[in-house]
């Protein structure tokens, strides 16, 4: 794979669905985030794991869910999407942070949600 | 919390001329990280500054850390148009700025 790829690039989904947006790293970094991207807004954490096993919630943590049971896979779970979680979602990883800071982060490509 | 802004929101910028985006933050930072996204791509890791007051250059880029760990500057000189983008900074919570659009008119 070399990197981070996301899954699928694209949906439309109707108000109400369940989705799961998927994330798979092959550099072995210990943490991984997911972001939310809206206009104007920048990007926002959702949630973050910072070793598998552990999770812990970002800035925008609502209306979402994660997992981590190995390294390599962070899924991120709408379990009722709502049209205001409309936005594009970015996935990344870096090595393990240091005590004070998070290290360089890699994204990957992005998933583009539209809930209608 | 934590709350990290950037200002100008939009810059264009006439090809060959300098210009400084300028981020800064609510709280002390223990670093700072910066943050390309070319139009309908992601964002790619440019730099990352720990030290109080620490400038680093990577070409055209000038980037640099404020004395109180609040406040971080990126200037690009002789803006070309593949420095078209958007340009985030990202404090150590994790928490970004809303990033200044670049447009470079040829």
């Amino acid at each position: 794979i070399a990197g981070i790829t996301q899954a699928p690039t694209s949906q439309i989904l109707a108000a109400g669905r369940r989705m799961t947006l998927r994330c798979t790293q092959d550099m072995r970094h210990n943490a991984m985030y997911w972001y939310r991207q809206d206009l104007g807004l920048g990007l926002r954490l959702i949630h973050y794991s910072n070793t598998a096993g552990t999770t812990g919630k970002g800035e925008v943590p609502d209306g979402y869910s994660v997992s981590r049971a190995n390294t390599d896979d962070f899924p991120l779970t709408l379990a009722s999407a709502v049209p205001s979680q409309t936005s594009v979602y970015f996935c990344a990883s870096s090595v393990s942070p240091s005590s004070n800071y998070h290290n360089e982060q890699f994204f990957g490509p992005g998933t583009r949600l539209t809930v209608l | 919390g934590q709350q990290v802004m950037q200002i100008p929101q939009y810059q264009h910028v006439q090809e060959g001329e300098d210009f400084t985006t300028y981020c800064n933050s609510s709280t002390t930072l223990s670093n700072i990280q910066w943050y390309k996204q070319r139009p309908g791509g992601h964002p790619v890791f440019l730099i990352q500054l720990v030290k109080s007051g620490e400038v680093k250059k990577q070409k055209r880029l000038t980037f640099q850390f404020g004395e109180a760990k609040k406040n971080s500057s990126l200037h690009i000189t002789a803006t070309q148009t593949t420095d078209v983008g958007t340009y985030f900074c990202a404090g150590n919570k994790l928490t970004f700025g809303g990033g200044t659009r670049v447009l470079v008119k040829p």
